[in-house]
């Protein structure tokens, strides 16, 4: 079953607390990408990846981080520095520099703070 | 700042009619289009891409793209109540990141 999950569905974060949210893709994507939705919102970027070891910050990355070691897997962190987490997040993936290239999401995580 | 403008709705329609959703966009070099449904709680759902001036059509929705004017519509036909959620428009210029619109709410009533 091709597709992208993320894990966990649901997660809590207490004050201080670093936070790290799974996104994992078998469908031999190169881009990945992180999106934060707040409640009645659009979609704002955090960061992205195009290729392997590389990785750009997006719109609001202050307060995350990313890694990108292998192609399938693009963790984000929430770090303590980022003072109002309380958001869904949504990673996504492309094929990248594709001229009709197209983002599919996964199912989201659910960040509460405690 | 690029971006992709929608209105927030909420467009209510009665069952069986024609919704008719609209997105505006600011970079004139973008070359792909897309409308995502996103139900409540879930992730956005890609259902159309657009990538060519006119209309393309699939099942009961059709999207039309005018680059001159920089518009882009979704029209859903006999819409159900099962259509009613949230309808994302994006924008994509290769080499460069998608841009979403803040979405329309869609509410398709019994």
């Amino acid at each position: 079953d091709g597709g992208i999950t993320q894990s966990p569905k649901y997660l809590f974060r207490k004050e201080g607390q670093n936070v790290t949210l799974s996104c994992e893709q078998n469908l031999n994507h190169d881009a990945m990408y992180w999106y934060r939705q707040d409640p009645g919102q659009g979609l704002r970027l955090i960061y992205y990846s195009q290729i392997v070891n590389d990785f750009q910050k997006g719109d609001i990355a202050e307060g995350y981080s990313v890694s990108r070691e292998k192609k399938e897997s693009f963790p984000l962190t929430v770090t303590s520095a980022q003072k109002n987490p309380t958001a869904f997040y949504l990673c996504a993936s492309s094929i990248s520099w594709h001229l009709q290239e197209t983002q599919y999401f996964g199912p989201g995580t659910r960040l509460l703070v405690l | 700042q690029k971006e992709v403008e929608q209105n927030s709705g909420p467009l209510s329609v009665p069952e069986g009619a024609i919704a008719s959703l609209n997105c505006t966009y600011s970079d004139r070099g973008s070359q792909s289009f897309f409308w995502y449904r996103q139900y409540s709680g879930k992730s956005p759902e890609l259902i159309m891409s657009i990538y060519s001036n006119g209309d393309k059509e699939d099942g009961r929705f059709t999207a039309q793209l005018n680059k001159a004017s920089q518009y882009v519509s979704l029209l859903i036909r006999d819409s159900q109540p099962s259509d009613s959620a949230t309808y994302l428009c994006a924008s994509y210029n290769y080499g460069q990141n998608f841009v979403f619109g803040p979405g329309t709410r869609l509410s398709v009533l019994p």
